[in-house]
């Protein structure tokens, strides 16, 4: 199983809007609504940001949202703030009972 | 709250096996899967497998099959990794987390630091 890829880094200035790509295959990312999202800063465990292509979990900010379309799912933070600079990486369950996650982008604030 | 507690920082040699827990509270243990994910120095994240508590049953990554043994004792809400025949590049911390229905993984344990060096 091929790691999902992600751009392995993207940038804005605080308050801008980014998006960041995670792209599968059929069956990954593209036969299941089972795409979630982590952030993880150094040194710390990850923490999920988005879970099922497009739900945050309760004390996510609404800064945070997701989506799909075919076999690429789609992570958007808007209002960009100092904070949301990290890794963030995609994971999808695949046909083959198993998970697998993306390559990672590292987002830098301007 | 929920949380999961892994076991302290082990330093092996090649070839040997390392064992890593993960002791969950504050919640009913065997109701949910424990997965297993690891991420080597300065590298992105791994999924290496889950062990559903209530059954046993198991599944890994194609990859760590042959190598990777997890168990459970859910007297004591614990989940354990064991990986065998270790090299060099196994050296990474090792996290356990909660498996959230076919989704999502939370919570986090706070990871298990594995060096293999001769």
């Amino acid at each position: 199983q091929s790691a999902l890829t992600q751009p392995a880094s993207v940038s804005g200035s605080p308050g801008q809007s980014i998006t960041i790509s995670c792209t599968g295959a059929s069956s990954d990312v593209g036969a299941y609504n089972y795409v979630s999202w982590y952030q993880q800063h150094p040194g710390k465990a990850p923490k999920v940001m988005i879970y099922e292509v497009s739900n945050r979990p309760s004390g996510v900010s609404n800064r945070f949202s997701g989506s799909k379309s075919g076999n690429t799912a789609s992570l958007t933070i808007s209002g960009l703030q100092a904070e949301d600079e990290a890794d963030f990486y995609c994971s999808s369950y695949t046909n083959s009972n198993t998970y697998v996650f993306g390559t990672g982008t590292k987002v830098t604030v301007l | 709250q929920v949380q999961l507690v892994q076991s302290g920082a082990e330093v092996k040699k090649p070839g040997a096996s390392v064992t890593v827990s993960c002791e969950a509270s504050g919640y009913t243990f065997i109701g949910k899967n424990i997965h297993w994910v690891r991420q080597a120095p300065g590298q992105g994240l791994e999924w290496m497998g889950w062990i559903s508590p209530n059954s046993g049953g198991t599944n890994s990554a194609q990859k760590f099959q042959g190598r990777i043994t997890m168990t459970r004792d859910t007297s004591i809400n614990t989940a354990y990794m064991e990986l065998s025949r270790l090299r060099s590049d196994d050296t990474a911390v090792y996290f356990c987390a909660r498996g959230e229905g076919s989704s999502w993984f939370d919570p986090w344990g706070q990871g298990t630091l594995v060096i293999v060096s001769s």
